[in-house]
């Protein structure tokens, strides 16, 4: 198993450009989270999905969007990219939601935009 | 309000010294859930442990232990006899469910490990 991917792994924007963070997990697994980390900040939750065609807002929505057509994938939305939006972003995975579900990561997407 | 706390940014040591980790919680909720991650060099999130508000007894597993205390909200790790390979950022974690019932994960700022050989 590959377990969570992401790409790209480093991307550099400008203001007012738009993009998509694409994630992908082959665990089958229902719940998928985007998360993004600042500096000696930690993780805070963006967007997240408990199964196809589901997703709800986490702490810091704004700016971005998401969509869940598949169990797979969970891409992450940035439209008009801001400077405020520069951080690493990550995507994680779990099976169920029952609240001791340890979370899988992805590797990361560094972003910055100027 | 900061759900999850940990107050030492950096921690350095030199390699076979024990780590301690410190982390204070806040929740009002009965059930709940806390973790330890390990984010090394590369990047990645690892997952560590896990424990149950209902459970306190303190456990070891290898080179890791922790120590679960309700009356002050803490959720303390430790790396005993530290190696170089122990460098990272050490987050803990509380996992509460939300308005919809699904259970969020909270992140501490983290504390930077440096194992110096």
């Amino acid at each position: 198993n590959a377990g969570v991917t992401q790409t790209p792994k480093f991307r550099i924007l400008k203001i007012g450009q738009s993009m998509t963070l694409q994630c992908a997990q082959d665990m089958n697994h229902n719940y998928m989270y985007w998360y993004r980390q600042d500096p000696g900040m930690g993780l805070k939750l963006i967007y997240y999905s408990v199964g196809a065609g589901i997703t709800d807002k986490g702490e810091v929505p704004n700016g971005y969007n998401v969509s869940r057509s598949t169990t797979e994938d969970f891409p992450l939305r940035l439209e008009l990219a801001a400077p405020s939006q520069t951080s690493v972003y990550f995507c994680a995975s779990s099976y169920f939601d029952r609240g001791d579900d340890e979370q899988y990561f992805g590797p990361g997407t560094r972003l910055t935009v100027t | 309000a900061q759900k999850v706390t940990q107050a030492q940014t950096e921690i350095s040591v030199v390699e076979k010294e024990d780590v301690t980790l410190d982390c204070v919680y806040e929740t009002r909720d009965t059930t709940y859930y806390l973790f330890w991650y390990k984010q090394p060099p590369s990047g990645e999130l690892v997952f560590l442990i896990r424990r149950n508000s209902f459970d306190e007894q303190n456990e070891i597993s290898g080179r890791y232990s922790w120590n679960f205390q309700k009356s002050t909200s803490s959720f303390n790790f430790t790396i005993t006899a530290s190696q170089v390979v122990d460098s990272a950022v050490y987050f803990c974690a509380l996992s509460e469910a939300d308005h919809s019932n699904d259970y969020k994960l909270s992140f501490g700022a983290g504390t930077t490990v440096t194992v110096r050989a």
